[in-house]
Formats: C-alpha cells, sequence, structure tokens
C-alpha cells in the first residue's frame, strides 16, 4: 500500500463549477500537508500549506485536513480555465534536522472547461 | 530571483552513455532534493542534502545513479551507464533553513530521454 493515495483523474469540469479533489494516507506521523500544482511542462508550485487538522483558505481555494479519518481535500471555488494543471497532495513528518521527506500523492490531473 | 536553475532542459542519449544533471539552488537555501518523475511512478524522491550533507538517498535506484553536493550552491546527478527505463523528468527543488522542508522550490525539470 502507497503511504499516500490519489485518484489520478482526469477530471473535466465546467468553468466556474467548484472541485474536490482529495487525498488519503497511512502514515499517522504526518503532521504537514500540501498542495502543490503543476502545469504542464513545469514543476510542481507549492499551493497551500497546512500543519495538523483543520481548514485553511486562501482566495479561491481551500484546504481541510481530517487526521482521525487521515483524509486531505482541496476545495476549489469558481473554477477556471487557467486552474486546469496537475494537483499533487504532499505530506511531510516532523524531521530532526530541518530538512524532512515530503511524500507525494500521485497527481490528479484536473481540467476546466470554458 | 532566479529561482531553481538545472540544466540542460533536454537531455536525449544513447543507452550506456554518461548522463550528468545539474542544478543550483536558491541561494540561502540550506536543503536540496532530487526528483523523478514518470507518469507510472508519478514524482519520486531520489536523495537530498541538508547543508551540503546527503541526508537520506534511500530513494536512489540502484548504484548506476549518484549525487553530489560540492558546496551550497551548486549539485550534480550522474547516471553511468544509462537504461531506457531512466527516461523521464528529473526535478531539482530547494528548500530554507530553519524549520521543515515543506515550503520546496522546483526547478523547470531537465527532461530525459535515453534510446
Amino acid at each position: 500500500q502507497k503511504e499516500v493515495e490519489q485518484d489520478p483523474g482526469p477530471l473535466s469540469v465546467p468553468e466556474g463549477a467548484i472541485v474536490s479533489l482529495n487525498c488519503t494516507y497511512s502514515n499517522s506521523a504526518f503532521q504537514y500537508f500540501m498542495w502543490y500544482r503543476q502545469y504542464s511542462r513545469k514543476g510542481p508550485e507549492l499551493l497551500m500549506y497546512t500543519y495538523s487538522s483543520g481548514n485553511k483558505e486562501d482566495g479561491r481555494f481551500t484546504a481541510q485536513v481530517d487526521k482521525s479519518s487521515k483524509y486531505i481535500s482541496l476545495f476549489i471555488r469558481d473554477s477556471q480555465p487557467s486552474d486546469s494543471a496537475t494537483y499533487l497532495c504532499a505530506m511531510s513528518a516532523p524531521g530532526y534536522s530541518s530538512a524532512s521527506k515530503i511524500i507525494f500523492g500521485s497527481g490528479t490531473r484536473l481540467s476546466i472547461r470554458p | 530571483d532566479a529561482g531553481v536553475i538545472q540544466s540542460p532542459r533536454h537531455e536525449v542519449t544513447e543507452m550506456g552513455q554518461e548522463v550528468t544533471l545539474r542544478c543550483k539552488p536558491i541561494s540561502g537555501h540550506n536543503s536540496l532534493f532530487w526528483y523523478r518523475q514518470t507518469m507510472m511512478r508519478g514524482l519520486e524522491l531520489l536523495i537530498y542534502f541538508n547543508n551540503n550533507v546527503p541526508i537520506d538517498d534511500s530513494g536512489m535506484p540502484e548504484d548506476r545513479f549518484s549525487a553530489k553536493m560540492p558546496n551550497a550552491s551548486f549539485s550534480t546527478l550522474k547516471i553511468q551507464p544509462s537504461e531506457p527505463r531512466d527516461s523521464a523528468v528529473y526535478f531539482c527543488a530547494s528548500s530554507p533553513a530553519g524549520g521543515p522542508s515543506n515550503t520546496q522550490y522546483f526547478g523547470p525539470g531537465t527532461r530525459l530521454t535515453v534510446l
């Protein structure tokens, strides 16, 4: 079983729709939860970051973490064609040094239809 | 800021040849990560360095792969000899000091094709 599971999609929705992207994980030591966005032929870029459980909102994006269920979500409101990309969930456990390993999901390909 | 710089951006080589990928992290960042991305396996961490010291190389697939970080501003990933199954996009990422490395900044990647 992979440490992080993510539906690869592809997911296609019309412009303006609410998008829900999800990941599950198995390692209860994970404390930091992230969503990265990757445009075609580019490197991933950090979109949102949450520590432990709860919600975090940034503009049209909301990240949710439910540690009891080992489940994280990213919601995109009023989706735009420019949101079309691959979204990777990622998570890490506290490390003993300033560097710690991040485990990435396989990514969900999202397409917003105009 | 220039961001993380990788070279070359594209590399096409023949099986058995040596390949060297290069990375310049963001100035002031003290952690550096090498990843490989394929459709089948997604984004895999190969190795990471903290203050130029390799911390975890458990993701390096086999002895054909080696990575060095001789100073804070330069790292290489070498594959010798290369094989067709090494074809992938290789990303370098760096992270600032002073906390968990969740904020990783990725370079544009090197697209490697081994014929």
